[in-house]
């Protein structure tokens, strides 16, 4: 099955600085690559995502990039800010046995920023 | 603006006790999923439902059951509840369970067995 690598797992910027989460995925058939965001004691909310014909995605402070060849891809957060700190997810969708696809997720990572 | 309803939001079983956690979506979604979240294991699948009707295995099934009573719920069972089992449990729906859909979460259910 598939296996998603994420790095780091805990990230501390000041506010202002810029945040890069990254993540490496196996199967080289995973073609949706979605990015959570999940705030404590809540559920995890999507962010942004890519698709495999795309190699970068951008929303506003936001931006997703793709390698298909290396099988990595990563998050970009510009300008953070202090309501960014979360535990971000990144994940990688592929077809399953049944036909379906499904989401296989990263450990996540833990985003901290200081005023 | 209810999304995805998940209950009871916290919940403290002795081992060998049995429960149900209930799911209901009001977004017309086809797709229903149960995750578990554990310290550093990131998000794993329970069980899916790829439609009203059929339900399938994921990751880690071992221990749970599910039903899809119905287009909008979506029930995953503790038949005998294990220390191993305390987590955080995550009930998710999309439009379809192709890629590229939207997968939406509730906001989790803690669950203790002690």
């Amino acid at each position: 099955g598939e296996n998603v690598e994420q790095h780091p797992s805990t990230l501390s910027v000041q506010e202002g600085d810029s945040a890069v989460i990254k993540c490496t995925y196996s199967d080289s058939a995973s073609n949706y690559f979605p990015w959570y965001k999940q705030e404590l004691g809540k559920g995890p909310q999507l962010i942004i995502d890519i698709r495999s014909n795309v190699g970068e995605k951008k929303d506003q402070r936001i931006a997703v990039t793709l390698n298909k060849t290396a099988k990595h891809f990563s998050l970009h957060i510009t300008e953070t800010q202090p309501e960014d700190s979360a535990v971000y997810f990144c994940a990688a969708s592929m077809k399953s046995g049944a036909g379906s696809y499904q989401l296989t997720f990263g450990k996540g990572t833990k985003l901290s920023v200081i005023p | 603006n209810a999304g995805v309803t998940q209950t009871p939001k916290f919940q403290v079983l002795k081992t060998g006790q049995s429960m149900t956690l209930q799911c209901a979506q009001d977004m017309n979604h086809n797709s229903m999923y149960w995750y578990r979240q554990d310290p550093g294991m990131g998000l794993r699948l329970i069980y899916y439902s790829a439609s009203e009707g059929t339900t399938d295995k994921g990751e880690v099934p071992n221990g749970y059951n599910v039903s899809r009573l119905n287009k909008r719920e979506f029930s995953l069972r503790l038949e005998s509840a294990a220390p191993s089992q305390t987590s955080v449990y995550f009930c998710a729906s999309s439009a379809t369970p192709s890629s590229g859909n939207t997968i939406y979460f509730g906001e989790g259910s803690w669950l203790t067995v002690v």
